[in-house]
């Protein structure tokens, strides 16, 4: 079945960096778009990041557009997050999904289990 | 940007009570909607998508209307089992955005 497997969280210092992963099965990965999507503790889902099927075309939400990177191996079934420059701010789950296509503008079909990120001192 | 707001933000009826949950965008985007639901402490699943097709595996006491900037989630008999955190979210591009969500709590 659809899976999608996120690693990489953890705590880390404002201004680090932390790269998140996610390995992908069940599913012809480099068929669909994927996406990141936060969710800072007891708020709402936010959009983070979206990847095309091929990696040819990748968006982001504003709040995070120049301090982090989308990117994907379609060779290894695995999406990444390249997360730099963070802030207290960008504490949350960060959940790995597949979309419904294989560009962006379509629903989120499958949700990881999320992988916490702490940013603090 | 386009801004989805949800209302009300929250909610408490009884079992067996027609919910209706409000979606506005703040400019058209036709029927690229999507509605999920998050159960406390689980991760968020698709119920219907394009406005008002459901999700294979959905029950069907859950459904979907509206186009361009009004949307509706109705749950037509509320259970127990359907405690959670409702969210719209457009698709009309590649940046996705979700509405603030609606908590719905059993009476």
């Amino acid at each position: 079945q659809v899976q999608v497997v996120e690693s990489g969280g953890g705590v880390v210092q404002p201004g680090r960096s932390l790269r998140l992963s996610c390995a992908a099965s069940g599913f012809t990965f480099n068929s669909y778009g994927m996406h990141w999507v936060r969710q800072a503790p007891g708020k709402g889902l936010e959009w983070v990041a979206v990847i095309w099927y091929d990696g040819s075309n990748k968006y982001y939400a504003d709040s995070v557009r120049g301090r982090f990177t989308i990117s994907r191996d379609n060779s290894k079934n695995t999406l990444y997050l390249q997360m730099n420059s963070l802030r207290a701010e960008d504490t949350a789950v960060y959940y790995c999904a597949k979309g419904y296509c294989t560009d962006g503008m379509c629903p989120i079909h499958r949700w990881g289990q999320g992988t916490l990120v702490t940013v603090s001192s | 940007d386009i801004q989805m707001t949800q209302s009300p933000s929250s909610l408490s009826a009884s079992v067996g009570d027609r919910v209706t949950i409000t979606c506005r965008a703040s400019q058209g985007i036709t029927n690229y909607l999507a509605w999920y639901q998050q159960k406390p402490g689980k991760v968020p699943k698709l119920l219907i998508y394009a406005a008002s097709t459901l999700q294979s595996g959905v029950p069907s006491r859950f459904s979907g209307s509206g186009s361009g900037t009004d949307f509706t989630l109705t749950i037509s008999s509320l259970q127990p089992e359907d405690v959670a955190t409702y969210y719209c979210q457009k698709y009309n591009s590649a940046r996705l955005t979700f509405g603030g969500g609606t908590k719905v709590e059993i009476k």
